[in-house]
């Protein structure tokens, strides 16, 4: 078990660029999330994913934002026009929806999105 | 009103000392209820979670949840140095997880 794993862990891009992200959960784990965490802010629920089936995509998220999970395994998710607003850590996790321990999700490291 | 609140902190709290979070919720249907350790720069790692009311134990930590008074606690005995981090309460709620802001913790020597 290799955990959830998230690449690039550090981006710096310019303003109006796209960025994107992947994240390889935990290999038997059925549903995905993307959460995204600034400064002094607990984690932020961008949108989660069961299998492929995208369940819920936060009203917050900008339509700039968007997800896939093409094959229920690993996960994108890319930002379009990025905005210096957007720099932040984006956080994946991953959980086993049914499994002994409950839905308890683990998340990656972090993926490191600064704007300039 | 957030739906996941706790206090900013920091709480300092003396090597060896009981240090006491608390964290309060607004959605009377979550389910189930985690506490997370974040340390600076770092992402989350999951300490410990509970589903009913009362007490759960784990070590040094203790999860307490009282759903009629919607509220979680974490308690961690013989705090170490090493506890010093932010620790995010969270809940979850028909598979989505919300989370508080965090409690700062430092555990002073």
């Amino acid at each position: 078990d290799t955990g959830v794993s998230q690449d690039p862990r550090h981006k710096i891009t310019k303003r109006g660029q796209n960025v994107t992200f992947r994240c390889d959960p935990i290999s038997e784990h059925n549903r995905l999330y993307w959460y995204r965490q600034t400064l002094g802010q607990g984690p932020e629920f961008l949108t989660y994913f069961q299998n492929e089936a995208q369940l819920e995509k936060s009203r917050l998220l900008s339509d700039r934002f968007s997800a896939e999970r093409p094959k229920g395994s690993f996960s994108t998710l890319e930002i379009q026009r990025t905005e210096q607003g957007d720099s932040a850590m984006y956080l994946c996790a991953s959980s086993l929806q049914g499994g002994l321990s409950g839905n308890t999700i683990y998340f990656g490291e972090g993926s490191w999105l600064t704007v300039v | 009103q957030k739906e996941v609140e706790q206090n900013s902190g920091p709480l300092s709290v003396p090597e060896g000392a009981i240090a006491s979070l608390n964290c309060t919720y607004s959605d009377r249907g979550s389910q189930s209820f985690f506490w997370y350790r974040q340390y600076s720069g770092k992402s989350p790692e999951l300490i410990m979670f509970i589903y009913s009311n009362g007490d759960k134990e784990d070590g040094r930590f203790t999860a307490q949840l009282n759903k009629a008074s919607q509220y979680v606690s974490l308690l961690i005995r013989d705090s170490q140095p090493s506890d010093s981090a932010t620790y995010l309460c969270a809940l979850e709620h028909w598979g989505k997880f919300q989370f508080g802001a965090g409690t700062q913790v430092v555990v002073t020597p």
